[in-house]
């Protein structure tokens, strides 16, 4: 069955630190990939998205992310990362008649 | 920048009460989503809108729940008879296209079944 996954709920790096939150994903075809950002109390921000083309992807907030086909995977990165940064992470691909289908988020914390 | 409206920003309502969930999606957007996170869940999806009818629904999406576009402007979510597993966030969403183009999203709305 076609899916996004994020293997992990919780991640936890020190500011200034890079960060690195996991996605993979199982779908026929080119896949197209998203990541989205949700800060508390707020909805999803859009930050950067895999069509085609490099695979080396990059979004707002300085964040970017990494398509890997022979991995599955669309690893989100930042080479810094910022105690603002802390909010929690989805992964999502539009999936047969599904616009969307978010993974099940995972917590980013940055500790100062 | 434009943005995805939402109101109210909390609902209260009693089980078996009828609530409508409301939207101003960005202008210029063709299609339109509603989607709902269950406290400590995932994002689900529950309908898209485009051309003035449903274009794809969940399973979630049952004969409870519909949608419309009353106006040029807003996009309604109704919920005939809440039951009290329908609390959640309801997030609306619009895009100018489908497949590779992002979708933008509504601050939610908390919807509390008692």
């Amino acid at each position: 069955a076609q899916s996004v996954a994020q293997p992990e709920d919780q991640v936890n790096v020190a500011e200034g630190n890079p960060l690195t939150v996991k996605c993979t994903y199982s779908v026929s075809g080119n896949p197209y990939l998203f990541w989205y950002v949700q800060y508390p109390n707020r909805g999803l921000q859009f930050l950067l998205k895999y069509i085609t083309g490099d695979n080396l992807v990059k979004g707002s907030y300085g964040f970017e992310a990494e398509f890997n086909k022979s991995q599955t995977s669309f690893h989100l990165k930042k080479p810094s990362a910022l105690v603002s940064d802390s909010a929690l992470y989805f992964c999502a691909a539009p999936l047969g008649n599904t616009p969307l289908v978010f993974g099940k988020g995972t917590r980013l914390s940055v500790i100062a | 920048e434009p943005e995805v409206t939402q109101t109210p920003s909390h609902q209260v309502t009693q089980m078996g009460q009828e609530v409508i969930l409301r939207c101003v999606p960005i202008s210029n957007h063709l299609y339109f989503y509603w989607y709902r996170q269950i406290l400590g869940q995932k994002v689900e999806f529950l309908v898209s809108f485009y051309n003035n009818e449903i274009s794809e629904k969940s399973e979630i999406f049952d004969d409870q729940f519909s949608v419309e576009r009353p106006d040029g402007s807003n996009f309604t979510l109704k919920i005939r008879s809440t039951k009290l597993e329908d609390s959640a966030m309801y997030f609306c969403a619009s895009s100018d296209g489908q497949g590779v183009h992002e979708q933008y999203f509504g601050p939610g709305t908390r919807l509390t079944v008692t």
